[in-house]
């Protein structure tokens, strides 16, 4: 499958750690990338090459891999962290070059 | 830094041809680093990869757009664009134009265009 599956939404307490997850059978062979999405902004890339961060993205947001699964962890969740995040990686399908998840929908309490 | 900035009408007719510019700032659009990408996101879902033009002017397309869509570059302008044709409502979305770098991912992004398309 090309597909990159997400959930829809996920909550978490300020200040708790939450992870959100991304599977997909291009995850086995491609590094997956994470995107934070704040309404009426464009997306904006948080974590690349599996856990790479770039300039200017707080060390609280985090990436990790497993089989298929990827995972962003944000640990010490902020109020301005409420956010749809997506994941997008390579797609093994030969389709087209990348695929995105469906987005998750973090609340923070 | 290199940075996207997007133009463009927000109201298409349908069965016309929706044309969007993303003008590259702080570097070239002939640089051979990015993948320059138009990506599209309808009102409340996700992200869909529209396609890219790569700065030999290769292309590739998400096969479901494919017989409507084209990308180009302009070097001179420093710009490439999108023209999407026989528009519908479905394609009704904010269309954004980005940038994929060497590590596969989406790393510069443009405000985003939303397009309406509306008789």
């Amino acid at each position: 499958s090309s597909e990159l599956t997400q959930d829809p939404a996920v909550s978490v307490a300020l200040g708790q750690t939450v992870r959100i997850t991304c599977q997909g059978d291009s995850l086995r062979t491609y590094y997956a990338s994470w995107y934070q999405q704040k309404p009426g902004q464009a997306p904006v890339l948080v974590i690349y090459g599996r856990k790479n961060r770039p300039s200017g993205i707080p060390d609280r947001f985090s990436g990790s891999s497993s089989g298929n699964t990827a995972s962003l962890t944000i640990t010490g969740a902020q109020a301005e962290d409420e956010a749809d995040y997506y994941c997008n990686s390579r797609d093994i399908s030969g389709n087209h070059p990348w695929v995105f998840g469906g987005g998750t929908k973090l609340t923070v309490l | 830094q290199v940075q996207l900035q997007q133009s463009g009408p927000g109201l298409v007719k349908p069965s016309e041809t929706l044309s969007l510019t993303c003008t590259v700032s702080g570097g070239s659009v002939s640089n051979g680093v990015y993948y320059w990408t138009w990506i599209r996101q309808p009102p409340g879902k996700g992200l869909e990869w529209i396609g890219y033009i790569y700065y030999t002017g290769s292309t590739n397309y998400n096969p479901s757009l494919q017989s409507r869509v084209t990308i180009s570059v302009d070097t001179s302008k420093n710009h490439f664009s999108l023209r999407l044709n026989s528009v519908t409502a479905a394609d009704t979305a904010v269309y954004y134009c980005a940038g994929a770098g060497k590590n596969d991912a989406f790393d510069i992004w443009g405000q985003g265009t939303l397009v309406n398309v509306s008789s």
